[in-house]
């Protein structure tokens, strides 16, 4: 059982277009939403992170969006550069716990110069 | 600083054989984690270390798999034998800290079993 459930499987985005990437939960214990980027032959990197009290965290292009009623949250990159293209994966993890995460299955990204 | 290495970079061995892969966590950092990620599927967790300790290995697959981390510095990751289905990369994470949950990965070793 899949506990954290990412789509799409792959993004297609002309360059300065908007890609959005969407993950959503199941686990209510999940306290910490993270979101990594892979170059081919890197190892995941963290982008950016966000924690269930606030709805919103930007940081330069990339903003995650936070709904916790409805247990998703999503990836928003703005003025997408072909640099952007890239695997991401969403993340989750909770406390009182290793701290593991669980991750989404990931969505390669393709910016189209 | 120097991140998270993980050697070999790749590694194809046969069915039976055994693999040994290693993990040096970023100086300073308690926490290690493994994780895996087979074709196609999510990067999924084997265990964690804090120091030398084994804090949580729920999701080691098998008895086929041995983690060590001697002295609570660098790690290895042990197949013995390898099967078929363990093909897949292997990812090392480290972190200072539970409480704020950032882990930084390493490239990963990519195990290849024919």
């Amino acid at each position: 059982q899949q506990q954290v459930k990412q789509s799409p499987q792959s993004l297609i985005v002309q360059k300065g277009g908007i890609s959005i990437i969407n993950c959503a939960y199941e686990n209510t214990a999940f306290d910490y939403f993270p979101w990594y980027q892979q170059f081919p032959g890197k190892g995941p990197a963290l982008l950016i992170a966000i924690r269930p009290d606030v709805s919103e965290k930007k940081e330069g292009r990339f903003t995650i969006s936070f709904n916790k009623s409805a247990k998703q949250f999503s990836l928003h990159i703005m003025d997408s550069q072909p640099g952007d293209s890239a695997t991401y994966f969403c993340a989750a993890s909770r406390s009182g716990s290793a701290r593991q995460l669980t991750f989404g299955s990931g969505t390669q990204l393709t910016v189209l110069p | 600083e120097a991140g998270v290495t993980q050697f070999p970079s790749h590694s194809v061995i046969e069915k039976g054989q055994t693999v040994t892969l290693r993990c040096d966590p970023i100086s300073g950092h308690d926490n290690l984690y493994w994780y895996r990620r087979v074709m196609g599927k999510e990067i999924k967790f084997l265990l964690h270390f804090v120091k030398e300790s084994k804090q949580d290995e729920s999701g080691m697959p098998n008895n086929r798999f041995l983690a060590e981390r001697t002295g609570g510095t660098y790690s290895t990751l042990k197949v013995q034998p390898a099967e078929l289905e363990d093909s897949g990369v292997y990812f090392c994470a480290s972190s200072p800290s539970r409480l704020s949950g950032t882990q930084y990965f390493g490239p990963g070793t990519r195990l290849l079993v024919l």
